[in-house]
């Protein structure tokens, strides 16, 4: 069964960085394109990076580009997204998602961007 | 970007009754493979979303065959035959041809 779990949200002031991590299991990670896609409270949703098997490929969401990096260590079946000058719209749950077009999901993590 | 615009923004049905919910693309999502990347998802109260058709009209594994996606070009559609209690929520259509993928605002089901 396929398993992905995020960690790593919480509450950062305006300017601030996080990281946030997916653990991957059920599957075969290095061998899948992977994904973060974002849900701002009570709106919709938006991909926000996306990543190729070997890491060597990467797309952005113009909104976050320059600041927010993604990355995967296969080896450690995890995925990882680098979040940097951090502002109040980036609030919102990210979810960790296979694929490059995504069909499975984590349950998400909460970043809260708040002074 | 392609903007995504679903319709209706929300859809009262009576139990056992049929549901349809339109999706439309501002440009053409025809793949330079060929494909057609028109993807729809179920987000249940509290849950994360799961994809339930995928490239206009394949099921996803476990999905039940009262849910079937048609469409072409810029024009798309996810009909539920009979709703199930277990159907309500918000259903969103996304565009995976063109970078970056976008989705429709949402069409929120829910029983009369």
């Amino acid at each position: 069964e396929v398993h992905l779990v995020e960690s790593g949200g919480g509450l950062v002031q305006p300017g601030g960085s996080l990281r946030l991590s997916c653990v991957a299991s059920g599957f075969t990670f290095r061998s899948y394109w992977m994904s973060w896609v974002r849900q701002a409270p009570g709106k919709g949703l938006e991909c926000v990076a996306n990543i190729r098997q070997d890491g060597d490929e990467k797309y952005y969401v113009d909104s976050v580009k320059g600041r927010f990096t993604i990355s995967r260590d296969n080896a450690k079946n995890s995925l990882y997204l680098q979040m940097n000058s951090l502002r109040a719209e980036d609030t919102a749950v990210y979810y960790c998602a296979r694929q490059l077009r995504p069909d499975f999901w984590g349950q998400g993590t909460l970043v809260t961007v708040s002074s | 970007d392609v903007v995504m615009t679903q319709s209706p923004l929300s859809l009262p049905v009576t139990l056992g009754q049929p549901a349809s919910i339109s999706c439309r693309s501002s440009q053409s999502l025809v793949h330079s493979d060929g494909n057609t990347y028109l993807n729809w998802f179920h987000q249940g109260p509290g849950q994360s979303p799961r994809r339930l058709i995928y490239t206009v009209s394949n099921r996803d594994s476990g999905v039940p065959d009262r849910f079937s996606g048609s469409g072409s070009g810029t024009d798309f559609t996810l009909k539920i035959s009979r709703v199930e209690a277990e159907d309500v929520g918000v259903y969103y259509c996304m565009q995976a041809t063109h970078w970056p993928f976008t989705f429709g605002h949402g069409t929120r089901l829910e029983i009369k």
